[in-house]
């Protein structure tokens, strides 16, 4: 198993650009989320995902959006980059069960915003 | 105030000492507590989760949670320099499956 992957690595978007991060999971775990997390500091949830179809708010939501069509792909979308958007951005995914509810975490996405 | 909070460090031990990582969280009703490493530059792993009160051991590492204090420590003994890394407290909420992250704690192992 590959286990949690993003694309790309590391990315560099103009102010007002617009990109989407890819995140892609191959074990059939139904949640999903979105994390930043800025230099120095812990992880923040942007957004994330309980099953296909199914998406929610976290604690910093702002400038972006979500889908979860399958429930292997969780693509995160910046509509109009910000430098405030510079950050390291990481994928998890988990189950739902008390007895088996780690986050695997991807290997992250590093965005700068210029 | 925040909602997870830990020992802001940066936290220097000699090789083969004990680190102690501590942590506090307000929310009274929860019931699952992890513990992650992350090496500079790569994302976190799992080291250690917890559930019931006490101790927790795994080789080196041992957790401790007492949520009558609503605090969760971890201790590793014989500190390596392979251990130097941030230790990021997560806490899970009461109902759902979301996680609040602690600010990490820097540990750093002197050989």
């Amino acid at each position: 198993n590959a286990g949690v992957t993003q694309t790309p690595k590391f990315r560099i978007l103009k102010i007002g650009q617009s990109m989407t991060l890819q995140c892609t999971q191959d074990m059939n775990h139904n949640y999903m989320y979105w994390y930043r997390q800025d230099p120095g500091m812990g992880l923040k949830l942007i957004y994330y995902s309980v099953g296909a179809g199914i998406t929610d708010k976290g604690e910093v939501p702002n400038g972006y959006n979500v889908s979860r069509s399958t429930t292997e792909d969780f693509p995160l979308r910046l509509e109009l980059a910000a430098p405030s958007q510079t950050s390291v951005y990481f994928c998890a995914s988990s189950y739902s069960s008390v007895t088996q509810e780690t986050q695997y975490f991807g290997p992250g996405t590093r965005l700068l915003v210029l | 105030q925040k909602e997870v909070e830990q020992n802001s460090g940066p936290l220097s031990v000699p090789e083969g000492a004990i680190a102690s990582l501590n942590c506090t969280y307000s929310d009274r009703g929860s019931q699952s507590f992890f513990w992650y490493r992350q090496y500079s530059g790569k994302s976190p792993e799992l080291i250690m989760s917890i559930y019931s009160n006490g101790d927790k051991e795994d080789g080196r590492f041992t957790a401790q949670l007492n949520k009558a204090s609503q605090y969760v420590s971890l201790l590793i003994r014989d500190s390596q320099p392979s251990d130097s890394a941030t230790y990021l407290c997560a806490v899970k909420e009461t109902s759902g499956s979301r996680l609040t992250f602690g600010e990490g704690t820097q540990l750093t192992v002197n050989p």
